[in-house]
């Protein structure tokens, strides 16, 4: 079956450590996308990518970094740099062009403790 | 600057009771439209969109939603709801011609269903 796995679902990390976050997809999508969710704030994009070996900053991007060295996978490491890392994170892709959708994973719920 | 509002944070309906979601959106040209649903604690998934065409979207699991131009507005909506419509609704909107890197979300209503 075709989908988007964000792998894990729960990560536990301790203040000053970074984490890595998986998401892989294996649509065939060009473009990929993460996201974080905080309640009552929705979803704030923090990096996206439109093709391999490119990415552009979303809205929130400071203190996370993502790399994208294939179509299929668009990690996300969230550094120490983030004030505040807590949240839920949402990995998302689409193909590029009008008239598309994005497609969004299970999400993985990341606590620093 | 672009925006989409949710104006409901939660709306909580009876069973079979029928349903309208509100979003307003706020750009300078027609965007496209989303509506997303997401149950706790899982990623979310797409109910319907509007491009462009019939201002009446029909979606998945029985939703449909009315895009008024003179409104700015997408609500969704549902004649009858079950108890596994409760879940946090999001509105979604974007301008691109290039993909989704402009999508904007509204802050999500939650919908309770009782009995």
């Amino acid at each position: 079956d075709g989908g988007i796995t964000q792998s894990p679902k729960y990560l536990f990390r301790k203040e000053g450590q970074n984490v890595t976050l998986s998401c892989e997809q294996n649509l065939n999508h060009d473009a990929m996308y993460w996201y974080r969710q905080d309640p009552g704030q929705g979803l704030r994009l923090i990096y996206y990518s439109q093709i391999v070996n490119d990415f552009q900053k979303g809205d929130i991007a400071e203190g996370y970094s993502v790399s994208r060295e294939k179509k299929e996978s668009f990690p996300l490491t969230v550094t120490s740099a983030q004030k505040n890392p807590t949240a839920f994170y949402l990995c998302a892709s689409s193909p590029t062009g009008p008239n598309t959708e994005a497609f969004f994973g299970q999400g993985t719920r990341l606590t620093v403790v | 600057a672009q925006s989409v509002t949710q104006p409901d944070i939660h709306i909580t309906v009876s069973e079979g009771a029928s349903l309208e979601l509100r979003c307003n959106y706020s750009y300078g040209a027609t965007p496209y439209l989303f509506w997303y649903v997401q149950s706790p604690g899982q990623g979310l998934q797409l109910l319907l969109k509007y491009f462009s065409g019939d201002t009446l979207v029909q979606g998945i699991k029985g939703f449909e939603a009315e895009f008024k131009r003179s409104q700015s507005s997408f609500n969704l909506r549902k004649p009858s709801v079950h108890w596994s419509d409760a879940a946090e609704y999001f509105c979604a909107a974007e301008i691109s011609n290039f993909g989704n890197e402009k999508l904007t979300f509204g802050t999500g209503t939650r919908l309770t269903i009782i009995p």
